[in-house]
């Protein structure tokens, strides 16, 4: 069974860092592409980045020169490497599989970051 | 950016049908895809390329696409299908991925 699980989420203060990563299991993690994707307390979701098979990143403009993403195929691993923290970022964060044409076809349960002085 | 405009909210009684609408810019030359998420959970995907279901979703559950509207319909609605639903696109000329506002479905 395909599975992701986010972790290292966490309370930060405004303008500081934090990484988060996802662990997959129960697929062949180097054919996808990976995404993370963000839900603010009470709001919709947002995508906010994305790398592909061969390492292409793509990021949002909320999130771009802030946000780093990154993936470590030999550990089943996907990372996000968040600078510069705003109260906006203030959110959870799921992991989310990639699929053609276009879509998210297997979601983690979530990590929440909460950027707060 | 690429907008998708969906209604806050739908409400519909049990055994009838439940109908989300997803409007944007000649979205039927877009893959639109659905997700369901119930309160506290992660989304699941429950359409994909426009009228696509996953293994485990109930035929029930469609979807459809024309002009400026996708629409997503859930027939013979159940207590389980209250939840907020998304549709999403790939805005090629942006190069990002958009969601919709999403929208509440209660069952009444």
């Amino acid at each position: 069974e395909v599975h992701l699980v986010e972790s290292g989420g966490g309370l930060v203060q405004p303008g500081g860092s934090l990484r988060l990563s996802c662990a997959a299991s129960g697929f062949t993690f180097s054919d996808y592409g990976l995404h993370w994707v963000r839900q603010a307390p009470g709001k919709g979701l947002e995508w906010v980045s994305t790398i592909g098979t061969v390492d292409d990143p793509y990021y949002s403009a909320s999130v771009k020169g802030r946000f780093t993403i990154s993936r470590e195929n030999a550990k089943n691993s996907l990372f996000l490497q968040m600078d510069s923290l705003r109260a906006g970022d203030t959110a959870v964060y799921y992991c989310a599989r990639g699929n053609l044409p276009w879509y998210f076809d297997v979601w983690g349960r979530g990590t929440l970051v909460t950027v707060s002085a | 950016s690429y907008v998708l405009t969906q209604p806050p909210s739908v409400s519909v009684a049990p055994g009838q049908t439940a109908t989300i609408t997803c409007g944007g810019l000649n979205i039927r030359s877009q893959s639109v895809h659905w997700f369901q998420q119930k309160s506290g959970q992660a989304p699941l995907l429950v359409v994909y390329d426009d009228t696509d279901r996953p293994s485990g979703i109930p035929e029930r559950i469609s979807g459809s696409s024309s002009g400026n509207t996708a629409t997503l319909t859930i027939s013979g609605v159940e207590a389980g299908d209250e939840a907020d639903y998304y549709c999403q696109v790939w805005d090629s000329s942006g190069d990002q991925y958009v969601f919709g506002t999403g929208t509440k479905v209660t069952v009444l």
